[in-house]
């Protein structure tokens, strides 16, 4: 069985340039979740889908936005890019919200 | 708000050596704990999953367990090995956020051949 998905691997943007990124879970999987991964804040949550409706969502502002498609796929956008944006993302399924979640290997995006 | 603690923040050890990573949160209305580890510029890799109503689990050389009332959960790691080394995170699940996990700030290990 496949593992988790993550594209591109690696962005290089400038400030006030916006982003997607895509990931595709395993196979089966319905919840897909987001984090931001910096090394002064750590993990810190994003946004959770299920079954293409956002079930929760972490503290971050309005320029951070996601979708999920009906076939479980889903995208997190950044608009507005800022220098702090710079991080690697990590995108985690599970098939339920009480499964094991499982990580892809990130997006590293780097915001110049 | 659930906060998730790890000690230590980094350890060193030799080959072969058995060791003890702590994780503690403060919260105890969690759903489930997990234990991944990271490697350096990768993603996360699961290692272990503790329902609440668990006491430990066991794969291979690691051990995690749960203490739930005191908001603690420990992984053992048998007989140390180079490829061991990365670090190590634990993470909470709570029962009233879905699939949100909250994360330790890790702790990096390092086993000497």
């Amino acid at each position: 069985k496949a593992g988790v998905t993550q594209t591109p691997r690696y962005l290089i943007k400038t400030r006030g340039q916006q982003v997607t990124l895509s990931c595709s879970p395993i196979s089966g999987h319905r919840s897909v979740s987001w984090y931001q991964q910096t090394p002064g804040q750590g993990l810190q949550f994003l946004f959770e889908y299920f079954s293409e409706t956002q079930r929760n969502k972490g503290n971050f502002p309005g320029r951070f936005s996601g979708r999920q498609f009906s076939n479980s796929r889903s995208e997190m956008n950044v608009s507005t890019l800022e220098l702090g944006d710079s991080a690697l993302y990590l995108c985690a399924s599970s098939s339920d919200y009480a499964s094991e979640q499982f990580f892809g290997p990130g997006t590293r995006l780097t915001v110049l | 708000k659930q906060e998730v603690t790890q000690i230590p923040a980094a350890l060193s050890v030799p080959e072969g050596e058995n060791l003890v990573l702590n994780c503690s949160f403060t919260d105890s209305a969690i759903y489930n704990l997990q234990w991944f580890r990271q490697d350096p510029g990768k993603g996360l890799t699961s290692l272990l999953l503790i329902q609440s109503s668990q006491r430990e689990q066991t794969s291979g050389r690691l051990n995690a367990s749960l203490d739930k009332s005191s908001g603690r959960s420990t992984l053992y790691i048998a007989a140390s090995q180079p490829g061991d080394s990365a670090t190590y995170l634990c993470a909470v699940r709570e029962e009233t956020s879905g699939s949100r996990l909250t994360f330790g700030e890790g702790t990096q290990l390092t086993v000497n051949p």
